[in-house]
């Protein structure tokens, strides 16, 4: 079975912070991982996503995050935070080729201190 | 691109009654689309998976017969609540994609529809 656990339900930073949002996952085969961000009254937007190939992905908007297999993390980092950078983001795992069968993490609202 | 859109976007109804939510891909196609349920401080749950002009695929506690779905074009599928209660209020959220094969490469998702029941 899958499963994604996400560190942290609220996390805030200072404008020009490094941005840290952790998650981690459960799964039988070599997972397919995905980052998506929410914002208010809008619907879940790709910010990247891992299919087994570089272990370093680089996503929208500055973000990127790593694949750790031996730390079973997916970790999602920005060097410097931005007031717009304010959202939820949610962590997904799927354990198919691609996304057809997304489990979700509960999701981590981002703050941003000016 | 590849926008998706929900139509109501909150909605409000009396328990027995039943309640129909629209998901719209705007500018594509949508081969698959997917319905989420998502309750206060918890993850999405995938309730079902349909693909234009099939029958959706439940997931397992899913009550089909509560939770009719309907894909009957390739840029609409929708989800009528039927005799709604108290605890069926959530908010609903769709997502469409195209698919490669049977591989879907991106889920496109909408906005939501916040469902009370009282």
């Amino acid at each position: 079975a899958q499963s994604v656990t996400q560190l942290g339900s609220h996390v805030s930073v200072s404008e020009g912070a490094l941005v840290l949002l952790r998650c981690n996952y459960s799964s039988s085969v070599p997972p397919y991982l995905f980052w998506y961000v929410q914002y208010p009254n809008q619907g879940l937007q790709l910010l990247l996503k891992y299919t087994s190939a570089a272990t370093l992905v680089k996503g929208i908007n500055g973000f990127e995050a790593e694949f750790k297999k031996s730390e079973t993390s997916f970790h999602l980092t920005k060097p410097s935070a931005h007031m717009s950078d304010a959202a939820e983001y949610f962590c997904a795992v799927s354990e198919f080729s691609g996304a057809n069968n997304l489990f979700f993490g509960t999701g981590t609202r981002l703050t941003v201190i000016p | 691109g590849a926008v998706v859109s929900q139509h109501p976007s909150r909605v409000i109804c009396k328990s027995g009654t039943s309640v129909k939510i629209e998901c719209r891909s705007l500018d594509f196609q949508a081969t698959t689309m997917f319905w989420y349920r998502q309750f206060p401080k918890q993850s999405l749950m995938l309730m079902a998976t349909s693909n234009e002009g099939s029958k959706a695929t439940y997931e397992q506690g899913v009550e089909k017969d509560k939770f009719l779905i309907n894909h009957a074009s390739l840029t609409l599928s929708t989800l009528t609540v039927t005799s709604a209660h108290p605890e069926d209020s959530s908010f609903y959220i769709c997502s469409a994609a195209t698919d490669s094969g049977q591989v879907v490469e991106t889920q496109y998702f909408g906005p939501g529809t916040r469902l009370l029941v009282l």
